[in-house]
């Protein structure tokens, strides 16, 4: 049963970076997506990217394009999610999830399903 | 995007009541449609995949039916761990897009 454990919680400025990583053990890593999910204080889920780790090539959703980077290591089964221009409004728990991922009838990749999470990592953004 | 909406936003219920929560997408999604469960300060976790398969491990009171736009999560007898937050999310296209979530409590 693959388990997914992050990083511990960050305290950031404005303006500044930050690196979260997503360590997979005891199932399959790399022939699967690994998704990044925020959520705001009080808020609902919301999707910034993914990539496939044997493919290597990210996907990012519009709203986060330029500022994040998601990158994964096969070698220790690891994926990262780095949020740069960091705005208050950017706290929130960042989750990483694995799970399928298919191509529609144009060819575009999706991604499919969450399961299992990691256990998120609270970002905090102030001054 | 797939806009996603839920309804309704909130319920109060008994135990043992029978729960249906809906969901909508702003265009049709064929099946592509999935449920999670997240309870206060934990990861969301998934219940329901492609619309009416029930992930491993999840109880049979939960089920799910629906297709193209409209889309139903029921649960049949509702148990104490059931209070929480139920999010829908569509796999039709990326970005999947979640729903806004129906927080089911206590009355």
């Amino acid at each position: 049963q693959v388990q997914l454990v992050q990083s511990g919680a960050e305290v950031k400025k404005p303006g500044s970076s930050v690196k979260v990583s997503c360590k997979a053990s005891g199932g399959t890593f790399s022939s699967y997506a690994i998704s990044w999910v925020r959520q705001a204080p009080g808020q609902g889920l919301e999707w910034m990217g993914g990539i496939i780790p044997i493919f290597g090539t990210a996907n990012y959703a519009q709203k986060f394009q330029g500022r994040v980077t998601i990158t994964a290591d096969e070698s220790t089964s690891t994926a990262y999610m780095e949020l740069s221009s960091l705005r208050s409004e950017d706290t929130a728990v960042y989750y990483c999830a694995r799970g399928g991922y298919y191509y529609d009838s144009s060819g575009t990749l999706t991604y499919n399903w969450f399961d299992p999470w990691g256990q998120g990592t609270l970002v905090t953004v102030s001054s | 995007d797939i806009q996603m909406t839920q309804s309704p936003s909130s319920l109060s219920a008994s135990v043992g009541d029978r729960v249906t929560i809906t969901c909508r997408a702003s265009q049709s999604i064929s099946s592509y449609l999935n449920w999670y469960q997240q309870k206060p300060g934990k990861a969301p976790k998934l219940l329901i995949y492609a619309a009416s398969s029930l992930q491993s491990g999840v109880p049979s009171r939960f089920s799910g039916s629906g297709s193209g736009t409209d889309f139903t999560l029921t649960i049949s007898s509702l148990q104490p761990e059931d209070f929480a937050t139920y999010y829908c999310q569509q796999s039709y296209s990326t970005p999947g897009t979640f729903g806004p979530g129906t927080k089911v409590d206590i009355k």
